[in-house]
C-alpha cells in the first residue's frame, strides 16, 4: 500500500538559511499534519491542513510557514534557521472524511534537518 | 499543554516475556492510538481504539480503551528482538480538532 512520502530525507543547512520540506500524503487522504521531533521527545504538532485549507495550528514558529497544494502535497518552509531547529520533521496524513477511522494518522519516514 | 502520562518510561525485558505499558489522562478522550517508532524512522500505527471498553488485537499486540475514557494499555505477548523501539500512546478529545495528544513514550529494550 502507498505510504506518505517525504523529501528530502536528510538536509543540512547553515544558520539563517532557508529550507523547504515536502510531503506527499497517502492517495485520497484529505488531511496533512506536520510534526517536529527532537531527540528523546514525542512528536510536537506544528500545523495541519484539511482539503488544502489550514485547519489547526500548534507550536509552529512564525519563521515557519506551510501550505497544501491542489494535488494535496504539502510544503513546510523554514526561514532564518536556528541551531534549535535541528530535529526530525514528520508529515502525517489521514482521511478525516472516513467516519470510522478519521483519527488514524499515518506518518512518513521523516526529514532529518541539521542546522550548523 | 495537555499531555498524557505514559509509563513505564523504559523497560528491560528478556526475549519471550510479556510486556505491558499504559497511558492515563486527566481528561476524557474519544480516541486512543498506539504507535511504534524505530530510531530515525516515522511512528508506525499499531492499534486504533474508538470505543470505551474496546479491546483490540494486532498479532501479538493487544490494546484496550479504558472504561473511564481516561486510560489505555498496550500489551505485547512473547516479545521478540524486533519489538525493540519506542512505543507512544496518543489520544484525541472532542475539543482538540483532530490534534493528537502524545505520551512521552516507552522505550523497550530486550536483554540479550
Amino acid at each position: 500500500a502507498a505510504g506518505v512520502i517525504q523529501s528530502p530525507r536528510h538536509l543540512i543547512k547553515e544558520k539563517r538559511e532557508t529550507a523547504t520540506l515536502k510531503c506527499y500524503p497517502i492517495p485520497r487522504h484529505d488531511t496533512v499534519y506536520w510534526y517536529q521531533q527532537g531527540p528523546g521527545q514525542d512528536p510536537q504538532f506544528l500545523i495541519s491542513f484539511y482539503e488544502k485549507m489550514q485547519s489547526d495550528k500548534g507550536s509552529i514558529p512564525d519563521r515557519f510557514s506551510a501550505q497544501q497544494f491542489s494535488d494535496y502535497h504539502s510544503e513546510l518552509n523554514m526561514s532564518s534557521l536556528e541551531l534549535g531547529d535541528s530535529a526530525l520533521y514528520f508529515c502525517a496524513s489521514s482521511l478525516v472524511g472516513d467516519i470510522g477511522r478519521y483519527n488514524e494518522q499515518f506518518f512518513g519516514p521523516g526529514t532529518r534537518l541539521t542546522v550548523l | 499543554g495537555q499531555q498524557l502520562n505514559q509509563s513505564p518510561q523504559s523497560m528491560f525485558i528478556q526475549e519471550g516475556e510479556d510486556v505491558s505499558m499504559n497511558c492515563t489522562s486527566s481528561s476524557i478522550f474519544n480516541t486512543w492510538l498506539w504507535y511504534k517508532q524505530d530510531p530515525g524512522e516515522g511512528p508506525v500505527l499499531l492499534i486504533a481504539l474508538y470505543k470505551a471498553g474496546e479491546l483490540t488485537s494486532n498479532g501479538r499486540l493487544t490494546a484496550q480503551f479504558g472504561i473511564t475514557r481516561k486510560d489505555s494499555f498496550l500489551n505485547i505477548s512473547a516479545s521478540i528482538p524486533s519489538d525493540v523501539g519506542i512505543y507512544f500512546c496518543a489520544g484525541q478529545s472532542w475539543d482538540s480538532n483532530y490534534q493528537l495528544i502524545w505520551g512521552a513514550g516507552t522505550k523497550l529494550i530486550i536483554k540479550p
